[in-house]
């Protein structure tokens, strides 16, 4: 089955304790990408990669980072939680090309004390 | 001005009517535009995507695009209450030609 999976499903931790959020696709995808989901603000894109060892900044990048070792896993870091990160997560991958939509993965509850 | 904009709501229709969501972008370069439902605490999921100006149909749910005016709609014919969700207006753009998403509006179709 195509999908996009994400882990952990929901986490619950302190200020500044470091945590890694991961991606997997299976689908051959070259562009992944992290947004949260926030009330009122709907998604907003946190970093995006469009193939392995390529990585550029979304609209919201401040106090995360990323990597991209293999096509298939892009992983979502905050090295330094804080509670304004607190949010709904999601990673999404498309094929390349004008216009591809975006599959995503399940989400990711993170709440940051 | 937001790139992607939609009136967040609530928009609420009785059972059986037309629920109209709309959406209006600032990239004139857009070429293609697409529409995900989100039921509240899940992953948006595509229901639509519309690529030359016009109406698309797709079972109850038809998709008009106007280029011109920058303006995409999504219309929902005989509204159901599994219809009640967010719904978000997307559309490729930015140096990256990435997603950009709309706030999202949400829909109560009242039984």
């Amino acid at each position: 089955e195509a999908q996009v999976t994400q882990n952990p499903r929901y986490l619950i931790t302190v200020t500044g304790k470091k945590l890694t959020v991961t991606c997997s696709q299976n689908m051959n995808h070259e562009y992944m990408s992290w947004y949260r989901q926030d009330p009122g603000l709907g998604l907003r894109q946190i970093y995006y990669s469009m193939n392995v060892e390529v990585t550029d900044k979304g609209d919201v990048p401040e106090g995360y980072k990323v990597s991209r070792k293999e096509k298939r896993n892009f992983p979502l870091i905050l090295e330094s939680p804080s509670p304004n990160q607190t949010s709904l997560y999601f990673c999404a991958s498309r094929t390349a090309g004008l216009g591809q939509p975006q599959h995503f993965g399940d989400g990711t509850r993170l709440s940051i004390l | 001005q937001k790139e992607v904009e939609q009136n967040s709501g609530p928009l609420s229709v009785p059972e059986g009517a037309i629920a109209s969501l709309n959406c209006t972008y600032s990239d004139r370069g857009s070429q293609s535009f697409f529409w995900y439902r989100q039921y509240s605490g899940k992953s948006p999921e595509l229901i639509m995507s519309i690529y030359s100006n016009g109406d698309k149909e797709d079972g109850r749910f038809t998709a008009q695009l106007n280029k011109a005016s920058q303006y995409v709609s999504l219309l929902i014919r005989d509204s159901q209450p599994s219809d009640s969700a967010t719904y978000l207006c997307a559309v490729p753009g930015g140096d990256n030609n990435d997603m950009r998403f709309g706030a999202g509006t949400r829909l109560t179709v009242k039984p």
